[in-house]
């Protein structure tokens, strides 16, 4: 959805390097998320944000820390990135909850 | 535990035929049900929705059915064309916490051939 941008769309970095990966919406909605996709997998909620002020621990936030900068902007920040780490990450956006609309994705390579 | 699961990682069907794409739940609570669609290098997209007091509802060439009693749910694609080929994810709507947090299956594959 072209009213989700998500940058970069790749990345490669070297374990224990700090990366950020920004979300950006023109959709107005409130709340944003971060999800990891990995293959073989569904996608699993790392960490959302239901207002500026709120942030909330997704089932997999270990590792991670995010930031509401603003209500159309959500990053994610792996402070000391890992192999395991390696995955597809999508952002989204919702109104009051339910329906969610995703960004492209970032790829992202831990060697 | 609670869980969305996919019965079939991989459905083959022939262009212009019907597919079912099937999906089970386990959390009773859950109330509301998502359809996405994900093409190749792109993120989810938004198919249909369904909630947990409707049986069925129907889109442009997609039905999603509701099936409460066994807890299933099911995605149908009408007359299937080559651009329906993707990854479909079936998401449940998990109350609780006063949140709405959406949990995915791990997918299905559609392939079509021509």
């Amino acid at each position: 959805d072209a009213d989700v941008t998500q940058t970069p769309r790749n990345r490669i970095t070297k374990t224990g390097k700090r990366i950020m990966l920004e979300c950006s919406q023109t959709k107005g909605h409130d709340r944003m998320y971060w999800y990891r996709q990995d293959p073989g997998l569904g996608l699993r909620l790392i960490y959302y944000s239901f207002d500026v002020k709120d942030i909330n621990k997704g089932e997999i936030s270990d590792g991670y820390s995010v930031s509401r900068q603003a209500q159309a902007k959500f990053s994610l920040s792996l402070e000391s990135a890992i192999p395991n780490q390696t995955a597809l990450y999508f952002c989204a956006t919702s109104e009051r909850g339910e329906t969610q609309y995703f960004g492209p994705g970032t790829r992202l390579l831990v060697l | 535990g609670e869980s969305v699961g996919l019965h079939l990682p991989t459905l083959s069907v022939q262009e212009g035929d019907n597919s079912i794409i099937n999906c089970a739940y386990s959390n009773s609570a859950s109330d509301y049900f998502i359809w996405y669609k994900q093409e190749s290098g792109k993120g989810p997209q938004f198919i249909i929705d369904i909630r947990s007091n409707m049986d069925k509802r129907q889109g442009q060439r997609v039905t999603v059915l509701l099936n409460k009693t066994v807890k299933h749910l099911s995605l149908q694609i009408a007359a299937t064309q080559p651009g329906d080929s993707a990854v479909y994810f079936c998401a449940e709507n998990k109350r609780g916490d006063s949140s709405y947090k959406l949990i995915f299956g791990s997918g299905t594959r559609l392939l079509v051939r021509p």
